[in-house]
């Protein structure tokens, strides 16, 4: 049972620079999830697709955005990079049943340098 | 407004021994999820335990445990016999009614001591 995957591991980009993050969730999953992890902090909440829709969207500007495609895989886009989105990005998939009963189960994250 | 709080930055505990790890919610919603990850140095949150806020009893789940008190909004992670292998970070998160958001706390370093 193939367990969530995301690429690439590691990613070193400079400030203004754009880029892609790949998710592809749990097999039997729809629902997908992304967070970003600074040092020290739990995970943040991005935002969540759904039937290929942003469901829900945290406290993140507009240079985060993403795409989730047919086969329930999705992507995180960030444009325009600042050295303080240097983090971990998790992406974490579901089955969508009841809502606040889901689990989320996580990917091992892409570690993203900015600088 | 902090949803989720850990107030142990860090835990020692000796190998074959129990520990608690302390988290409190905060919520006015009747129903939510509580859940427990463990996160080892490689990165990834490993999902342990899930208690939701109907549920009667507290959640276990081979050595980990949940010790739900609503009343208190607290549900605390109880390890037994630790292991070397529990040494990590461990969240405590909560999802409230049909939100879609999971919300985290700060984590609690765990170090087993041989």
């Amino acid at each position: 049972d193939a367990g969530v995957t995301q690429s690439p591991t590691h990613l070193i980009k400079t400030r203004g620079q754009q880029v892609t993050l790949r998710c592809s969730p749990k097999s039997g999953h729809d629902t997908v999830s992304w967070y970003q992890q600074a040092l020290g902090q739990g995970p943040q909440f991005i935002f969540q697709y759904y039937e290929e829709e942003e469901r829900q969207r945290g406290n993140f500007p507009d240079r985060f955005s993403g795409h989730q495609f047919p086969n329930y895989s999705s992507e995180l886009n960030v444009n325009a990079l600042l050295l303080g989105d240097s983090a971990l990005y998790l992406c974490a998939s579901s089955l969508d049943t009841t809502g606040y009963t889901d689990t989320q189960y996580f990917g091992p994250g892409t570690r993203l340098t900015v600088l | 407004a902090q949803k989720i709080t850990q107030t142990q930055p860090g835990m020692f505990v000796q190998e074959k021994e129990a520990v608690t790890l302390d988290c409190t919610y905060d919520t006015s919603d009747q129903s939510y999820g509580l859940f427990w990850y463990k996160q080892p140095s490689s990165g990834e949150m490993i999902f342990l335990i899930y208690q939701g806020s109907y549920d009667e009893q507290n959640a276990t789940e081979g050595r980990y445990s949940l010790n739900f008190q609503k009343a208190r909004k607290s549900a605390n992670l109880v390890i037994s016999a630790s292991q070397l292998g529990d040494s990590a970070m461990y969240f405590c998160a909560m999802r409230e009614g049909r939100s879609n958001d999971m919300r985290f706390g700060a984590g609690t370093r765990l170090t087993v001591k041989p």
